[in-house]
């Protein structure tokens, strides 16, 4: 069984609407973290979270909330979903020691 | 302020000979760098990780990196293109310390070709 899973894989949607994107893991990480990435830009950091109670913006937080309900949980939503929010998404994990563990993405397409 | 600058957005190699992929990065502490690699529809999958001790550093696939503090360059490398490479690689660096520890910076990614 992979380490992180994301649920849904791919997702389409239409603006306005409101999404949530899910993150497990089961590493055992405090550490969680949400990206984008778009063609030509590499990842960018959305919220990052070092435990249950730590919450922090990452580079391009405008337009997304995030939720930690416990350890192994970290997820993603678009409030009033925008056709420019169409990317491959990814959550990771990691320990203390740096190294993150990537899930496979979620494909989201917002029309 | 880290940053990472990747300084090809597409190789293309023939299968067999190598590879290089090269990275420059500019930070005010001793950073952590790392290459990741990314097949097509898939996750991002950790290839080798730079934490001060060997500047040679050897990863999965035969793949391997030296840092360069003199030119703040941590270049990728294989000495023999598989076809299974063709890849989108990251080069990427990490906050040592304060409240954004451990957070990666990303580079925008070189995409690899293998030609048979």
């Amino acid at each position: 069984d992979a380490d992180v899973t994301q649920t849904p894989r791919n997702r389409i949607t239409k603006t306005g609407k409101r999404i949530m994107l899910e993150c497990s893991q089961t590493k055992g990480h405090d550490r969680m973290y949400w990206y984008r990435q778009d063609p030509g830009l590499g990842l960018r950091l959305i919220y990052y979270s070092f435990d249950v109670k730590d919450i922090n913006k990452g580079e391009i937080s405008d337009g997304y909330s995030v939720s930690r309900q416990a350890q192994a949980k970290f997820s993603l939503s678009l409030e009033s979903a925008i056709p420019n929010q169409t990317a491959l998404y990814f959550c990771a994990t990691s320990d203390s020691l740096e190294t993150q563990y990537f899930g496979p993405g979620t494909r989201l397409l917002v029309l | 302020a880290q940053s990472v600058t990747q300084l090809d957005s597409h190789v293309s190699v023939s299968e067999g000979t190598p590879v290089l992929l090269r990275c420059n990065y500019s930070s005010s502490y001793s950073p952590s760098l790392f290459w990741y690699v990314q097949h097509p529809n898939k996750g991002l999958q950790l290839l080798l990780k730079y934490t001060s001790a060997a500047t040679l550093v050897k990863g999965i696939n035969g793949f391997e990196a030296e840092f360069k503090k003199s030119e703040t360059s941590f270049h990728l490398t294989k000495p023999s293109a598989h076809m299974s490479d063709a890849a989108e690689y990251f080069c990427v660096v990490s906050h040592p310390y304060g409240g954004s520890q451990g957070n990666l910076i990303f580079g925008k990614g070189t995409k690899l070709s293998v030609k048979p």
